[in-house]
């Protein structure tokens, strides 16, 4: 069956980066784009970006341009997502999701279980 | 890239039906057919209920149903639960391969 197994809790100090991995399987790895989505404590959802898994093309947020990197290992079958210039406002669980159709980019149905950074002193 | 717009609360009681709104602009929710709708219990990752604007995937119960007008899509809650007490977000592509979260909706089941 398809799973999306993230990498565990992260605590980083404020102006350090971090990098979360989702290895995915049970499908066909580069025919499904991934978004990247977090939530901080006691918050909405917060769409970050979303890569082109075949191509390894992106696409991020405005509000992470600059700050954000989605990339892929097609030989491991991971994604990561790294986050440089850590602010505390950045402390939220981090997600990698699958999109619902193969080369969609619309919406997703699968999601890792999630990676807490926290962003501390 | 603004969040949509989500009331933030809704309430209704067993058995009552209830319907969250969604706006956003002729960028978004407005331009395309590609809105969702994901539920999340506390401490949970986010269920899909609804794509497309008004498709269910499969084992999503009919009483959840979409729809759209012009900027504003909504979903409706029909013979609630107490289980459908949760918070709903909307999302919706935003063209360039971008998109966007509304800002949350909690329903309560009174």
């Amino acid at each position: 069956q398809v799973q999306l197994v993230q990498s565990g809790a992260e605590v980083k100090e404020p102006g350090a980066s971090v990098k979360v991995s989702c290895k995915a399987s049970g499908y066909a790895f580069t025919s499904y784009y991934i978004h990247w989505v977090r939530q901080a404590p006691g918050q909405g959802l917060e769409w970050m970006g979303i890569i082109n898994v075949g191509a390894g093309t992106t696409s991020y947020a405005q509000k992470f341009q600059g700050r954000v990197t989605m990339t892929r290992d097609t030989s491991t079958t991971t994604l990561y997502m790294e986050l440089t210039s850590l602010r505390s406002d950045d402390t939220a669980v981090y997600y990698c999701a699958r999109d619902v159709r193969p080369g969609g980019v619309t919406t997703f149905d699968c999601w890792g279980q999630g990676t807490l950074v926290t962003v501390s002193p | 890239q603004s969040a949509l717009t989500q009331p933030r609360s809704v309430s209704g009681s067993p058995g009552q039906s209830v319907t969250i709104s969604c706006t956003g602009t002729s960028s978004d929710v407005g331009g395309y057919d590609y809105v969702s709708w994901y539920q999340q219990h506390p401490g949970k990752a986010p269920k899909l209920m609804i794509y497309d604007v008004s498709q269910r995937p499969s084992g999503v119960p009919d009483r959840f149903s979409g729809s759209k007008s012009g900027s504003t899509a909504s979903l409706t809650i029909s013979g609630l639960q107490a289980e459908d007490e949760a918070d709903y977000y909307c999302f919706s592509y935003a063209g360039s391969y971008t998109l966007v979260f509304g800002g949350g909706t909690k329903l309560t089941v009174l």
